[in-house]
């Protein structure tokens, strides 16, 4: 089982369409992490969300943290044909020195 | 500065064989953690490793496993290779494996094919 549920598993939409990323848990987390990976290639780190509650942007990006640390969002403005990739969350639990706990991941695809 | 390099990139392996990856962290970072990505399951962790020591171990079998260098150097090895090995094989370094502070860099992987 995933510690962390990510939902929807596929989002394809149209340029300009915003859209939302979910990540959940019942387990609370030290912080979360938002990656981004294309084809062949490793996960690259977004943005990293540390106090329950905090809300922290990237550009068109908007990632929020739950209070309660178990939960976390990702809100895209007006995507781009260059937002298309995986999209992961990963949790870390602080105990557990080095290992982050990945959900299974959001494929956006942006059509122009 | 330079990223993780990982090597191979690709490999193509038989069932029963045992093959190695590299894992070559940042300079100066001391922690590399494996994973192992499907399309199935995801992301998986595999183990970790902090100045040559394992501090942390997913659950898969006693057929993977590795080690790490004085230099921080990291190696992964799997014996007796099943078709469900075939995988992108991550790594990621740290400074000190504490991601709430420092902030993983991930390789861009080895791509393993078991035929």
């Amino acid at each position: 089982t995933q510690l962390l549920e990510q939902s929807p598993q596929f989002l394809s939409i149209q340029e300009g369409e915003n859209l939302t990323v979910y990540c959940n848990s019942s387990s609370v987390f030290s912080s979360l992490q938002w990656y981004r990976q294309e084809p062949g290639e490793g996960p690259v780190l977004l943005v990293t969300v540390v106090t329950g509650g905090e809300v922290k942007k990237l550009k068109r990006l908007t990632f929020q943290f739950g209070d309660a640390r178990k939960d976390s969002s990702l809100h895209i403005t007006a995507a781009q044909p260059g937002d298309t990739g995986l999209y992961l969350c990963a949790g870390d639990r602080g105990s557990t020195l080095g290992r982050l706990y990945f959900g299974r991941g959001t494929q956006l695809t942006v059509w122009p | 500065k330079a990223g993780v390099t990982q090597t191979p990139r690709y490999l193509i392996k038989t069932r029963g064989q045992q093959v190695t990856l590299s894992c070559s962290p940042i300079s100066g970072h001391r922690s590399v953690s494996w994973y192992q990505q499907t399309p199935g399951q995801g992301l998986q962790f595999l183990f970790e490793y902090f100045s040559e020591t394992q501090r942390n171990k997913g659950n898969f079998p006693g057929r993977f496993s590795g080690r790490q260098f004085s230099n921080s150097r990291s190696e992964m090895n799997v014996s007796t290779l099943e078709l469900g090995d075939s995988a992108l094989y991550l790594c990621a370094s740290s400074l000190a494996g504490n991601q709430a502070n420092y902030g993983y860099t991930f390789g861009s992987g080895t791509r393993l094919t078991v035929v």
